[in-house]
């Protein structure tokens, strides 16, 4: 059984570009979740998806969006970066909501 | 809105010690709690989860406890190691039609050999 996994591990972008991030969820799990987690804070959901539909989000702007294939992996657009975008990004999954969270080890983004 | 607190932010011991994390958040309206556990620059792995309806969960050398009515939770680690140093953060998902989860900002753990 293969667990969450995201890529890139790392990424540095340029203020103003386009980032995508990726998430493979657990094998069996039909729910993904996103969250941004910036240095010494805690993580803050960004949005789910179910089943390939948006089941949620957090307070982000529309910039931010995303996007569950039929194979239930996930990606995660963010348009016109700024620098506080510069963050960890995780991705957890899930069978079905309000069940237990398996994280990936993140996307370290950097927005110079 | 949900918030959730974990105080002090920082906390050194020496091993062998047993110690108390706690965790408060402020709507009693959840539907589970969690800890997580994350070393520095990693993703979390969840330690324990307790259901609104349980009081606590053990797994080795961790107990989490639950009251609900007063908004507090506690990880208790017994005979705390040096691998244990990490920085643990308490998470609640809320009622609702998704598993949003509300994190504290964690406490990082120091355990001295």
């Amino acid at each position: 059984e293969t667990g969450v996994t995201q890529s890139p591990t790392h990424l540095i972008k340029t203020r103003g570009q386009q980032v995508t991030l990726r998430c493979s969820s657990q094998s069996g799990h039909n729910t993904v979740s996103w969250y941004q987690q910036a240095l010494g804070q805690g993580p803050q959901f960004i949005f789910q998806y179910y089943r390939e539909e948006e089941n949620g989000r957090g307070n982000f702007p529309p910039r931010f969006s995303g996007l569950q294939f039929p194979n239930y992996s996930s990606e995660l657009n963010v348009n016109a970066l700024e620098l506080d975008d510069s963050a960890l990004y995780l991705c957890a999954s899930s069978f079905g909501f309000n069940e237990k969270l398996f994280f990936g080890s993140g996307t370290q983004l950097s927005v110079l | 809105k949900q918030e959730v607190t974990q105080i002090p932010a920082a906390l050194s011991v020496p091993e062998g010690e047993n110690l108390v994390l706690n965790c408060s958040f402020t709507d009693s309206a959840i539907y589970n709690l969690q800890w997580f556990r994350q070393d520095p620059g990693k993703g979390l792995t969840s330690l324990l989860l307790i259901q609104s309806s349980q009081r606590e969960q053990t797994s080795g050398r961790l107990n989490a406890s639950l009251d609900k009515s007063s908004g507090r939770s506690t990880l208790y680690i017994a005979a705390s190691q040096p691998g244990d140093s990490a920085t643990y953060l308490c998470a609640v998902s809320s009622t609702g039609a998704n598993s949003k989860l509300t994190f504290g900002k964690g406490i990082t753990l120091s355990v001295r050999p």
